[in-house]
């Protein structure tokens, strides 16, 4: 099955700061990377996403960049606020299963 | 959008007890369902894969005699926990794959959780 890596597994900002977070995948069939926010106790919710044919994806301040040759994808949120504290995991798929990274703190000093 | 309802959202049992967790696509027809297991401060590790009328498939590690999973209608997956253990205490979450909702997120939607609690 597909393996998803993330980094870091903790990150700390300052509140307007950009935040980075990055993961491998190792199965190239992968065809769709999505990114999800959890709050303690709820379920994951879907922040954006990219599919392989696409490089890089934006919605306000939050972008996605895939990288298929070295297989790996990255998001970043600039201008970070205090409300994008949680925790981010990356995901990717092939024909069906998805596969979560194992997930980053993302922690916005005020 | 697609909703998936998962019910109870949490349940303390006694070891040794079964649990049974529901999850419904409430607006669309789930061919496919998903069930992960979250660990605190853990990612979610998928447990299995149900096909609506067949067989589940299990991932490597996961005991299908121990977690049960049943697909037997388009709009409802059960996972049932058997002689469940303290260490099966954890968030177990499904999701639904909605293929006729577009694009806007694969079709993957998820159902709220359930905590479970094996005292």
């Amino acid at each position: 099955g597909e393996n998803v890596e993330q980094h870091p597994s903790t990150l700390s900002v300052q509140e307007g700061d950009s935040a980075v977070i990055k993961c491998t995948y190792s199965d190239s069939a992968s065809n769709y990377f999505p990114w999800y926010k959890q709050e303690l106790g709820k379920r994951p919710q879907l922040i954006i996403d990219i599919r392989s044919n696409v490089g890089e994806k934006k919605d306000q301040r939050i972008a996605v960049t895939l990288n298929k040759t070295a297989k790996h994808f990255s998001l970043h949120i600039t201008e970070t606020q205090p409300e994008d504290s949680a925790v981010y995991f990356c995901a990717a798929t092939g024909a069906n299963n998805l596969f979560f990274g194992t997930g980053t703190r993302l922690t916005v000093i005020p | 959008g697609a909703v998936v309802s998962q019910h109870p959202s949490r349940v303390i049992c006694k070891s040794g007890t079964s649990v049974k967790i529901e999850c419904r696509s409430l607006d669309f027809q789930a061919t496919t369902m998903f069930w992960y297991r979250q660990f605190p401060k853990q990612s979610l590790m998928l447990m299995a894969t149900s096909n609506e009328g067949s067989k589940a498939t299990y991932e490597q590690g996961v005991e299908k005699d121990k977690f049960l999973i049943n697909h037997a209608s388009l709009t409802l997956s059960t996972l049932t926990v058997t002689s469940a253990h303290p260490e099966d205490s954890s968030f177990y979450i499904c999701s639904a794959r909605d293929i006729e909702g577009g694009w806007a997120n694969y079709g993957y939607t998820f159902g709220s959780g359930t905590r479970l609690t094996v005292v």
